[in-house]
């Protein structure tokens, strides 16, 4: 069965400085991999996908992630924070189901807070 | 850019009522689909819906619950007598293919329901 774990709950970060947000999955097969922002009030918005391809993905907003599969992880980084970042941020996999379906599976979630 | 949309954002019903949650999708999308996330918890996956049929569904869907593609635009979830743990933020996603390894959700907003 697959899972996926985000370490953080809460991250809080000044204006300017580095982003880390940190997801873990389990997957029985090649699971894709995926950051969705969810801005209040807003719809949840696909930041960027792992899809087998190369292991560095770039998104939007100059967010990326790097799939470690001797790891099992899928951080998300971006390297200066705007305080538009202030959002929860969910990592999500999408792996092969018993049925011979594909599901996505949510983590619980990591609010950035950006401080000024 | 198209969207997903949700109506209402905010449904309030006394328990044992029945609640109809609207969504319309993206407009060239196929596939379609519903998640909840009760406050706390993980976004979880309920339903999926392609060709005027359920697809797949999860053990939270039971009995009480039924989608619709009523007309060619709109995408519906209802709960024919609602409980108070069905009390949660529901949301709507499309995409334009099944889950294939590249393919994308796209979601709404989605739609607060508190049973009372």
């Amino acid at each position: 069965a697959q899972s996926v774990t985000q370490l953080d709950s809460h991250v809080s970060v000044s204006e300017g400085t580095p982003v880390l947000l940190r997801c873990n999955y389990s997957s029985s097969y090649s699971p894709s991999l995926f950051w969705y922002v969810q801005h209040p009030n807003k719809g949840l918005q696909l930041l960027l996908k792992y899809t087998s391809a190369a292991t560095l993905v770039k998104g939007i907003n100059g967010f990326e992630a790097e799939f470690k599969k001797s790891e099992t992880s899928f951080h998300l980084t971006k390297p200066s924070a705007h305080m538009s970042d202030a959002a929860e941020y969910f990592c999500v996999v999408s792996d092969w189901m018993d049925t011979g379906r594909r599901a996505l599976t949510f983590g619980s979630g990591t609010r950035l807070q950006v401080q000024p | 850019e198209p969207e997903v949309t949700q109506t209402p954002s905010h449904q309030v019903t006394q328990m044992g009522q029945e609640v109809i949650l609207r969504c319309v999708p993206i407009s060239n999308h196929l596939y379609f689909y519903w998640y909840r996330q009760i406050l706390g918890q993980k976004v979880e996956f309920l339903v999926s819906f392609y060709n005027n049929e359920i697809s797949e569904k999860s053990e939270i869907f039971d009995d009480q619950f039924s989608v619709e593609r009523p007309d060619g635009s709109n995408f519906t979830l209802k709960i024919r007598s609602t409980k108070l743990e069905d009390s949660a933020m529901y949301f709507c996603a499309s995409s334009g293919q099944s889950l294939t390894t590249t393919d994308t959700q796209y979601f709404g907003p989605g739609t607060r329901l508190t049973v009372l």
